[in-house]
């Protein structure tokens, strides 16, 4: 089984300033990683991801995340934040099974504030 | 680009009422799946289908909820008797490969 946890429920931030959310994971099998964002009243839309390879993932919007395996973490990261990243981020997992319809499981969700 | 659809979006339910809450996932994806997000809580697994039939479920998804694509394009989410605490966000997902599309979600009130 696959845990989720997101160590901060609110991150208050001033616009232009840089940002970590971040996000630690439970598995006792191989996972791929992702981070989703919800702007209000809308969808989950997919940030990023890891699978494989480079622990250093690129997504949309400037955010980039890295896979630590040690520490069991993949924490979101963006070196400048807009006032349009307002939203609430969710970090979630996945198994690797070849089944392919491995469910997600995500965390409690963390409120980026970002403020002018 | 594709998008994952979800009817309506919002519905306000009496307790005891049947709803059924519809999905039109993206035309070439395989797998298909029910979430739910009661307000100011994390998103909860409800249900995976593949190949027309439930490939796993969560203790949520008990006999009041049932799935189906009845027409290959649909993929619809029944509640038979709804309760105060199913009062919750329904999302839609369907996926290919590793990448899980969601639609925008049903806002279900039961009153």
């Amino acid at each position: 089984a696959q845990s989720v946890t997101q160590l901060d429920s609110q991150v208050p931030v001033f616009e232009e300033a840089p940002v970590e959310l971040r996000c630690n994971y439970s598995s006792s099998v191989s996972v791929y990683l992702f981070w989703y964002v919800q702007y209000p009243n809308q969808g989950l839309q997919l940030l990023l991801k890891y699978l494989s390879g480079s622990t250093l993932v690129k997504g949309i919007n400037g955010f980039e995340a890295e896979f630590n395996k040690s520490q069991t973490s993949f924490h979101l990261r963006k070196p400048s934040v807009h006032i349009s990243d307002t939203a609430e981020y969710f970090c979630a997992v996945s198994g690797t099974s070849s089944g392919g319809y491995n469910k997600l499981i995500f965390g409690a969700g963390t409120r980026l504030a970002v403020h002018p | 680009e594709p998008e994952v659809t979800q009817t309506p979006s919002h519905q306000v339910t009496q307790m005891g009422q049947e709803v059924i809450l519809r999905c039109v996932p993206i035309s070439n994806h395989l797998y298909f799946y029910w979430y739910r997000q009661i307000l100011g809580q994390k998103v909860e697994f409800l249900v995976s289908f593949y190949n027309n039939e439930i490939s796993e479920k969560s203790e949520i998804f008990d006999d009041q909820f049932s799935v189906e694509r009845p027409d290959g394009s649909n993929f619809t989410l029944k509640i038979r008797s709804t309760k105060l605490e199913d009062s919750a966000m329904y999302f839609c997902a369907s996926r290919v490969g590793t990448e899980a599309f969601f639609g925008q979600g049903t806002r279900l009130t039961v009153v």
